[in-house]
């Protein structure tokens, strides 16, 4: 079983939707999310950052962890044709490397 | 603010050849550095990790290496080319501490003929 899970996709939905994308995850120490955003042939963009559990907002996007279930969501308002790529999330935990653990990443189209 | 860069764009390599990636970071001091490889419709995998100058953490037993020369330039290495060595090479950064998020590069598409 994968540290992380996430559904690869792909997701497609009209513009203006509201999207909800999801990873599960299996190790309760961890402790620091984080959604990323990556284009087509670029590397992937820093998008939300959230520790321990509850919800973050900025502007379009909401990040949701919930520690009890080990669920994490992101969603995204009013969705736009350049919100198109694929969004990975990863975590990580308070012992251990300084390092993150990624999900697959969901590819997602939004159609105009 | 902090740049990473990371060069070349694209790349094609015959078999057996040797290979050099470059990754510098901008505007921070001592951060952690790491090589991660991407394959199409699958995650990130790590190769190595730096914490320091002349310190790498390996991940995964392979035909690369890596190496820090510098506190902000990091090096992905091979000898000799294989085939599956081909891939998405992405640089990333981070501040030292637990739980810090990574920046990265725009990666380095690697072809092998």
């Amino acid at each position: 079983q994968k540290e992380v899970e996430q559904d690869p996709g792909p997701l497609s939905v009209p513009e203006g939707a509201i999207v909800s994308l999801n990873c599960t995850y299996s190790n309760s120490a961890f402790q620091y999310f984080m959604w990323y955003r990556q284009y087509s042939r670029k590397g992937p963009e820093l998008l939300m950052y959230t520790y321990s559990s509850g919800n973050k907002e900025d502007g379009r996007f909401t990040a949701q962890v919930d520690k009890s279930s080990k669920y994490i969501s992101l969603f995204i308002r009013d969705s736009q044709p350049s919100d198109s790529a694929t969004y990975l999330c990863a975590m990580s935990s308070l012992g251990g490397a300084q390092k993150l653990v990624f999900g697959q990443g969901t590819r997602l189209t939004i159609n105009p | 603010s902090q740049t990473i860069h990371q060069w070349p764009a694209t790349l094609v390599q015959p078999v057996g050849s040797p290979l050099s990636l470059e990754c510098t970071v901008e505007g921070t001091s001592n951060p952690n550095l790491y090589w991660y490889r991407q394959a199409a419709g699958r995650g990130l995998q790590l190769l190595f990790y730096s914490v320091g100058i002349g310190q790498i953490s390996s991940e995964v037993p392979q035909n690369l290496s890596a190496s820090r020369p510098q506190d902000r330039q990091f090096i992905l290495s091979s000898k000799k080319l294989l085939l599956s060595d081909s891939g998405f090479y992405l640089c990333a950064w981070s501040r030292q501490g637990i739980g810090q998020p990574q920046h990265f590069g725009d990666g380095t598409r690697l072809s092998i003929l």
